[in-house]
């Protein structure tokens, strides 16, 4: 399986900062990434897909880049309402086993 | 509007069984491929398996295959996870979440999870 390895595992941030968080793919995944956002006691929650496309209703401050092994999620200002864990997740793979990366929680420095 | 809710979680002995449903409304299990995932605390979620649109393909983790299956019955919108063998392992609140399109990710919905422990 591919391993999704991101960092930094936590990140202290205040309000209004711009916050950028790094994913790595044990190989290529090509374009085939997606970020999550995980509130506590929620489910994950769709970012983006196809490592740009935002998914529905997602604000403009969150933008993803990168291709092959390294991508990033950065955040323009942070907002409160982004306090969370933020996953990638690789789905290159077929049969189909996509798999994540352990988490970046982001919290109020 | 999409509602995925699951259920039949609890705490089973090691080598027991248990069942999952998950219930789904606002779209047709005939047009989504539908997966089951699990996340232990504090940890990634982890993809466990996956039915095609029409019922016909389905994966498994490695984690899982040969212990889990999933199925489902068009008329009561509802996808299963029938969990055999169970092991210690396995406690994780599990999800079940819908494809953006087609059969693969990413995952544009997923329910509030069911949680699933595993003890003796």
């Amino acid at each position: 399986d591919i391993v999704m390895t991101q960092s930094p595992a936590t990140l202290s941030v205040s309000p209004g900062e711009r916050v950028t968080l790094s994913c790595r793919a044990s190989q290529s995944v090509r374009n085939y990434l997606a970020w999550y956002q995980q509130k506590p006691g929620q489910a994950p929650k769709l970012l983006l897909y196809g490592v740009t496309t935002r998914a529905t209703g997602v604000p403009a401050r969150f933008s993803g880049s990168g291709s092959g092994t390294d991508f990033t999620l950065s955040i323009s200002s942070l907002q409160s309402e982004d306090f969370a864990v933020y996953y990638c997740q690789q789905y290159s793979t077929w049969p189909p086993r996509t798999t994540f990366g352990g988490g970046t929680k982001v919290d109020v420095k | 509007q999409v509602s995925l809710v699951e259920s039949g979680g609890g705490v089973v002995r090691p080598g027991r069984s248990l069942r999952l449903s998950c219930s789904a409304s606002g779209f047709s299990l005939t047009s989504y491929g539908m997966h089951w995932v699990r996340q232990a605390p504090g940890l990634g979620p982890e993809w466990v398996a996956v039915m095609s649109f029409d019922g016909s393909v389905k994966y498994y983790a490695d984690s899982v295959l040969g212990r889990f299956a999933i199925s489902r019955d068009i008329s009561r919108s509802t996808v299963f996870l029938q969990m055999n063998n169970l092991r210690r392992d396995d406690t994780a609140l599990y999800y079940c979440a819908k494809s953006l399109w087609g059969f693969q990710p990413p995952f544009d919905s997923w329910g509030q999870g069911t949680q699933v422990i595993v003890t003796s």
